[in-house]
């Protein structure tokens, strides 16, 4: 399979416990993206890497969350100190950024359930 | 700012039906991309199509037909001859063309769910 991967597809954690997801993009791709889905809402931009550089975050991202993606393969996103609106679906996406047509591809995400 | 709107929350149809998907945006850049997602109940998002601000040209895929017009700021989705098959959530996104950092993440909508009954 070449697709974008994430671990683990679901997670169960108590309220102030620390998580961490991982992402594998499909190997050409140089941009990583993290995306949170609620229910019944759109995916929101959560951050963006190209290569091993973070180039852009957004607010949704509170100093509880960090994303690293150290060698511009792999990324992990970890969430400190869990809270309940914290329950959420992680979505990964992978794209080019030369040349590219500006879709992204997703993996089927990482469920979160903070009791 | 960019900002995606799908009014219709849920859509309901029988087999064979054609459905309309509408996608309305905002944005202030004149170079900017829109795309359609597919979300089965799997999940996983599945890209169906990209246009660009300077290509209003209406496209036909298969049952798929997409209508794109600037002047309404408007990027619609029909499928015609609905199958059960096409169940899902149905996302359209923006992207904004950055001179920086090239083009931005996708901004989505907050998507429409058909359902389609046999």
């Amino acid at each position: 399979d070449t697709g974008v991967s994430q671990d683990p597809r679901h997670k169960i954690t108590k309220r102030g416990q620390n998580v961490t997801f991982r992402c594998d993009p499909i190997s050409e791709h140089n941009r990583l993206y993290w995306y949170r889905q609620t229910l019944g809402q759109g995916p929101e931009f959560l951050t963006y890497f190209q290569n091993e550089a973070q180039l852009e975050k957004s607010r949704l991202l509170s100093d509880r969350f960090s994303a690293e993606r150290p060698k511009g393969s792999f990324s992990t996103l970890e969430i400190q100190r869990t809270e309940q609106g914290d329950s959420a679906m992680y979505l990964c996406a992978s794209s080019f950024s030369r040349g590219s047509t500006g879709e992204l591809f997703f993996g089927e995400g990482s469920r979160l359930t903070v009791l | 700012a960019q900002k995606v709107t799908q009014a219709q929350t849920e859509i309901s149809v029988v087999e064979k039906e054609d459905v309309t998907l509408d996608c309305v945006y905002e944005t202030r850049d004149t170079t900017y991309y829109l795309f359609w997602y597919k979300q089965p109940p799997s999940g996983e998002l599945v890209f169906l199509i990209r246009r660009n601000s300077f290509d209003e040209q209406n496209e036909i895929s298969g049952r798929y037909s997409w209508n794109f017009q600037k002047s309404t700021s408007s990027f619609n989705f029909t499928i015609t001859a609905s199958q059960v098959v096409d169940s899902a959530v149905y996302f359209c996104a923006l992207s904004e063309a950055r001179g920086d950092t090239g083009r931005r993440a996708l901004t989505f909508g907050s998507g429409t769910r058909l359902q389609v009954q046999p």
